[in-house]
């Protein structure tokens, strides 16, 4: 079936500007994970939700970010007065619960903040 | 403070050599542990997890990796290295008490030469 799949796959603004960044996970998956991965980084975790609601979002690095999956399926990051160093690929995954589960990873976005 | 390390940031191995790349983790709960490949312009691919059982766990593509928990690691190895398996590896670490979000090391890139 299909996978975890996110749009844009590239997006390019200016500082200051609004950005939404959308993930559809794989049909029936529960769980879903943001993580930003910066240049010659490991991933790192941003938020994740079991169902619609958020279940942490300790990974958010301020309050710019915020995330949204409304009936449970789709989900969407939005960053607000973008900066500079918020450029990274952010990338989405999904497991089946919010267990053991194995987590599967969409090919990202790559945002560059001009 | 629950972290991951990667100790090699590069790694060259000769094509037909055997790899080993190193993961040290410090968590105070019981880790799953997972390896993950990055390829240039790809996602995240699975290679194993270790949830519970047998120490020494098989992945896809001939990798193999081994839990100890004396020692806090997890390493991943193959006995025979393709020049296809050149990528990003990246060790990972969830626990219950984090919903599974998944806490990555920096990663280390792997150089195969003929």
């Amino acid at each position: 079936g299909a996978g975890v799949s996110q749009t844009p796959s590239n997006k390019v603004t200016e500082k200051g500007k609004y950005v939404e960044l959308r993930c559809d996970p794989i049909s029936g998956h529960t769980a879903l994970y943001w993580y930003r991965q910066s240049l010659g980084q490991g991933p790192e975790f941003l938020i994740y939700f079991q169902g619609t609601g958020a279940a942490d979002d300790s990974g958010l690095p301020n309050d710019r970010f915020f995330a949204v999956r409304p009936e449970g399926s789709v989900s969407t990051l939005k960053i607000q007065r973008t900066e500079r160093g918020d450029s990274a690929v952010y990338l989405c995954a999904s497991s089946l619960r919010h267990t053991s589960e194995t987590q599967y990873f969409g090919p990202g976005t790559r945002l560059l903040v001009l | 403070a629950q972290s991951v390390t990667q100790p090699d940031i590069h790694i060259t191995v000769s094509e037909g050599a055997s790899l080993e790349l190193r993961c040290n983790y410090s968590y105070g709960a019981t880790p799953y542990l997972f390896w993950y490949v990055q390829s240039p312009g790809q996602g995240l691919q699975l290679l194993l997890k270790y949830f519970s059982g047998d120490t020494l766990v098989q992945g896809i593509k001939g990798f193999e990796a081994e839990f100890k928990r004396s020692q806090s690691s997890f390493n991943l190895r193959k006995p025979s290295v393709h020049w296809s398996d050149a990528a990003e590896y990246f060790c990972a670490v969830g626990t219950s008490n984090s919903g599974y979000a998944l806490n990555f090391g920096k990663g280390t890139s792997l150089l195969v030469t003929p």
